[in-house]
């Protein structure tokens, strides 16, 4: 079985502050690690994604996550926050078994909305 | 480039209609899904389909029927509308690659009264 925890169901920082949004996972097997945004009415897009190469991600707008094996963690950085990254941002696993891109081997956190201070 | 496009953005239904959520996608995906977003609860699969001719379900299925008669659309109906299944909702597809990424549509927003 496979689990995501996204640790903070709010995040509020100050525009031109650095972003850190959490996420914790449990799994079987060598699992591969998914963080996705969503803009207020509008569907979820891929930032980036961890598939057991380089550990440290790089993603699209300047976001990047290290995969930490020792802490199951997946958290989600930027350096600089700009009012466009508020949004609901969603950290997924999936399963490695699963052979396919099948929505049925992937568990979704409930999701951490991020809020940015003018 | 379309991408998902799902149909309509907005619906209200009295308890015990029937409707069908339409989703159409131009990518030639093998796999599309449908997820329902309710506050809190992150996204849940209700049905998803590996190809045309064949769907199976997710987490929460019951009340809803899917049917893949083409690789384009995956249609999601509503048998008998109650108001639990009031929820955003939304359909993905999928390259049948490992690890592939999700490409979502808009959604369609449902409240049934």
């Amino acid at each position: 079985a496979q689990s995501v925890t996204q640790l903070d169901s709010h995040v509020s920082v100050s525009e031109g502050t650095p972003v850190l949004l959490r996420c914790n996972y449990s799994s079987s097997y060598s699992p591969s690690l998914f963080w996705y945004v969503q803009h207020p009415n509008k569907g979820l897009q891929l930032l980036l994604k961890y598939t057991s190469a380089a550990t440290l991600v790089k993603g699209i707008n300047g976001f990047e996550a290290e995969f930490k094996k020792s802490e199951t963690s997946f958290h989600l950085t930027k350096p600089s926050a700009h009012m466009s990254d508020a949004a609901e941002y969603f950290c997924v696993v999936s399963d490695q078994r699963y052979s396919g891109g099948g929505a049925d081997g992937l568990t979704f956190g409930k999701g951490t909305h991020l809020i940015i201070q003018p | 480039n379309a991408g998902v496009t799902q149909t309509p953005k907005f619906q209200v239904l009295k308890t015990g209609q029937s409707m069908t959520l339409q989703c159409a996608q131009d990518m030639n995906h093998e796999y599309m899904s449908w997820y329902r977003q309710d506050p809190g609860m992150g996204l849940r699969l209700i049905h998803y389909s590996v190809g045309a001719g064949i769907t199976d379900q997710g987490e929460v299925p019951n009340g809803y029927n899917v049917s893949r008669s083409t690789t384009e659309d995956f249609p999601l109906r509503l048998l008998s509308a109650a108001p639990s299944q009031t929820s955003v909702y939304f359909c993905a597809s999928s390259e049948r690659m490992r690890n592939s990424p999700l490409h979502f549509g808009n959604g369609t927003r449902l409240t049934v009264t």
